[in-house]
C-alpha cells in the first residue's frame, strides 16, 4: 500500500499567518493527490485535486503544490473559518490512503 | 445539486452485520464512481470500496473478505455490508461520489458493541 506521510499532526497559528501542511508519498502518485478540510460534525470538503488544483467555490487563499513526492497545502493568510482539520488523499492506486490528519488551531 | 444520506442502524453487536444506504438525490448513480470511506475514533481515515457506474465494484483489501458494495438503480441508492462486525468497525461511515470525491454525505455514526 501507498503511504502517505502527513506533517504536522497539529499546527497551532495566529489569523493571518502563512501555514503550510505537507503530505509525502512512499512512492509515486503523479498528481493524483487531493486535500480535504473537515470541521467538527461536518463532512470532508474537497479542497484541492491533482494535487494543484482549487475546487470549486474554494477560497483562493488555499493552493497545492507538489514537490517531487512532497505535497503541500499552504493558506496564505489564515482565517478564523479555516480552523479544522486538513487530511491529503493519494488517488493512484488501490488501495487510496488517506494521510493522518492535520489539526489546525489558533495560537 | 448532487445530495447524499446515509442511513442504517447506529448499534450493531460484535460479529453480526454493519448495513447501511446511501441515498443520492441530484445525480445518477449510474454515472461516476460511489465510495464509502470511514473515519475512526482518533480521526484515522480509511476507505472502504467503492461501486462504479457500471456496478464494478473495488475493495480495501484489507476488508475485502468482510465487505459488500450493492447499488439499486431503480431508487438510486447503494449500500455497504461489512460482515462479522468487531469493536473496531466503530467508526463514523460516509458516502460520497467518489469519482470526484466533491460531495460526501454528512456521516453515520456506528458503535460495535454488546
Amino acid at each position: 500500500d501507498i503511504q502517505m506521510t502527513q506533517a504536522p499532526s497539529s499546527l497551532p497559528a495566529s489569523l493571518g499567518d502563512r501555514v503550510t501542511i505537507t503530505c509525502r508519498a512512499s512512492q509515486d502518485i503523479g498528481n493524483y493527490l487531493r486535500w480535504f478540510q473537515q470541521k467538527p460534525g461536518k463532512s470532508p470538503r474537497l479542497m484541492i485535486y491533482g494535487a494543484t488544483n482549487l475546487a470549486a467555490g474554494v477560497p483562493s487563499r488555499f493552493s497545492g503544490s507538489r514537490s517531487g513526492s512532497d505535497y503541500s497545502l499552504t493558506i496564505s493568510s489564515l482565517e478564523s473559518e479555516d480552523m479544522a482539520d486538513y487530511y491529503c488523499l493519494q488517488s493512484k492506486e488501490s488501495p487510496y490512503t488517506f494521510g493522518a490528519g492535520t489539526k489546525l488551531e489558533l495560537k | 445539486e448532487v445530495q447524499l444520506q446515509e442511513s442504517g442502524p447506529g448499534l450493531v453487536k460484535p460479529s453480526q452485520s454493519l448495513s447501511l444506504t446511501c441515498s443520492v438525490t441530484g445525480y445518477s448513480i449510474t454515472s461516476n464512481y460511489w465510495g464509502w470511506i470511514r473515519k475512526f475514533p482518533g480521526n484515522k481515515m480509511e476507505w472502504i470500496g467503492h461501486i462504479s457506474y457500471s456496478g464494478s465494484t473495488s475493495y480495501n483489501p484489507s476488508l475485502k473478505s468482510r465487505i459488500s458494495i450493492t447499488r439499486d438503480t431503480s431508487k438510486n441508492q447503494f449500500f455497504l455490508q461489512l460482515n462479522s462486525v468487531t469493536t473496531e468497525d466503530t467508526a463514523t461511515y460516509y458516502c460520497a461520489r467518489w469519482g470526484l470525491m466533491d460531495a460526501w454525505g454528512q456521516g453515520a455514526s456506528v458503535t460495535v458493541s454488546s
